[in-house]
Order: C-alpha cells, then structure tokens, then sequence
C-alpha cells in the first residue's frame, strides 16, 4: 500500500487561501469517502480536522474545508492565520480494509 | 472526556523487546477500534494497525505484518504495541488513536505519542 500523494509544502500569507491535495488510487481516495485530515503541530497529537471528504468536527474553524474529486481529495485553508502552521497530513480507508495516510504537507505562513 | 494516554519515552538496545501501551478512558473500550501510526523522525505518518478491544480482531498493514503485534486488555482499558526484537530503524514516534465508531473511517483524539530510541 503506497502513501497517498501530497506536496510537500504549501505556504501563504495571512489572510490568503491555500489548497493542499492528496492523490490516491482507485483502492482509496477514489473508492471511498472516508478521507480524512489531521493538523499536526511538532511535539503535539495530531488533530482531526475533516472527515469523511467534507465533515467538520465539532470544535474545528469553518475556515477549514475538503473536497474530493476522482482520486484527488483536497483540503482549503481560507483565511490563513499564524496559527495554521503546522503539518497536514489527509488519510483514506482503502478496499484491503485498512487505512493510508498521506506523505505530509508542511504549511507555512509567511 | 475521551482520552488517549500513551506510556513514556523508551531507551532501548538492539535485539531488545518493548512492549508500550495507550490507555483509554471516557468511553467504552470494547466497543471502538484502536490503531497505531509511526512517525519516523523526519518522516511522515504511517498507519501500522488496528485492533478492536471486544474480539481482538486485528488488522496490519502490509508494511508491519510480522514485524510488530497489538494486543488489548478490556479489563484495564489498555492497547499495546510489542516488538520482539528491536531494530534501529524502530526508531520513532508512535501514536495511538481512537477510530469513530461503527462506520467511521477517521481518528479521534489522539494519543500524545510514544517515543521509542533503538541505539546500541
């Protein structure tokens, strides 16, 4: 089971959108909705931020948003702030029924 | 509350076995999955496995079958993850996390990590 495709950083300023993708195969991202997206800020756990392609947890800004399109899924971050920072990584259930993350994408703000 | 608390750093040799562990607390055990993911310093997550308390079934990702063993202990609210034989590359950061329940493919909360040394 390859990791799913993600660049490897992204950055913007305050204030500004970025998108970060995550490209799959047929096996995951395009077999399912159930990719998900974690923040992971060094030394902490990690945070779920989306579920099932497009779901906010409780708790988690309307700034952040998913969407998935054939094997692609794709997280949105608008309105940028410092706080943003972070690692991002998106995961998907796959048809072995087991589960892959990506290859990360750090964010920066500039 | 839901919590996750993983056991503390380890220090180990070469040929050495570890066992940490991920205790839960705030909900029923038996009735939700627990995987673990490694972070290899510089590296991103890997999923490793997942076990689901109330029968034991537990599910590997090719890449660690063979190579780890998750267990659980409903009676102590407690999954494990063993090696038997340490390797250098075993180095890293080990997560716990919760998967939502039946139907959720996501994970939730988190662990705060375990961080395994294997250095002669």
């Amino acid at each position: 089971q390859s990791a799913l495709t993600q660049p490897a950083s992204v950055s913007g300023s305050p204030g500004q959108s970025i998108t970060i993708s995550c490209t799959g195969t047929s096996s995951d991202v395009g077999d399912y909705n159930y990719v998900s997206w974690y923040q992971h800020h060094p030394g902490k756990a990690p945070k779920l931020m989306i579920c099932d392609v497009t779901k906010r947890p409780s708790g988690v800004s309307n700034r952040f948003s998913g969407s998935k399109s054939g094997n692609t899924a794709s997280l949105t971050i608008s309105g940028l702030q410092a706080e943003d920072e972070a690692d991002y990584y998106c995961s998907s259930y796959t048809s072995s029924s087991t589960f892959v993350f990506g290859t990360g994408t750090k964010v920066t703000v500039l | 509350e839901v919590q996750l608390v993983q056991s503390g750093p380890e220090v180990k040799k070469p040929e050495e076995s570890l066992k940490i562990s991920c205790k839960a607390s705030g909900y029923s055990f038996s009735s939700y999955w627990i995987g673990w993911m490694r972070q290899m310093p510089g590296r991103g997550l890997e999923w490793m496995g997942i076990i689901y308390p109330g029968d034991s079934d537990t599910r590997y990702s090719p890449s660690f079958q063979g190579q780890v063993t998750i267990s659980a202990d409903k009676s102590i609210s407690t999954a494990y993850l063993q090696w038997s034989s340490l390797k250098a590359s075993d180095t890293a950061m080990y997560y716990c996390a919760r998967r939502g329940g039946y139907g959720d493919y996501w994970f939730d909360p988190w662990g705060q990590g375990t961080l395994v040394t294997v250095s002669s």
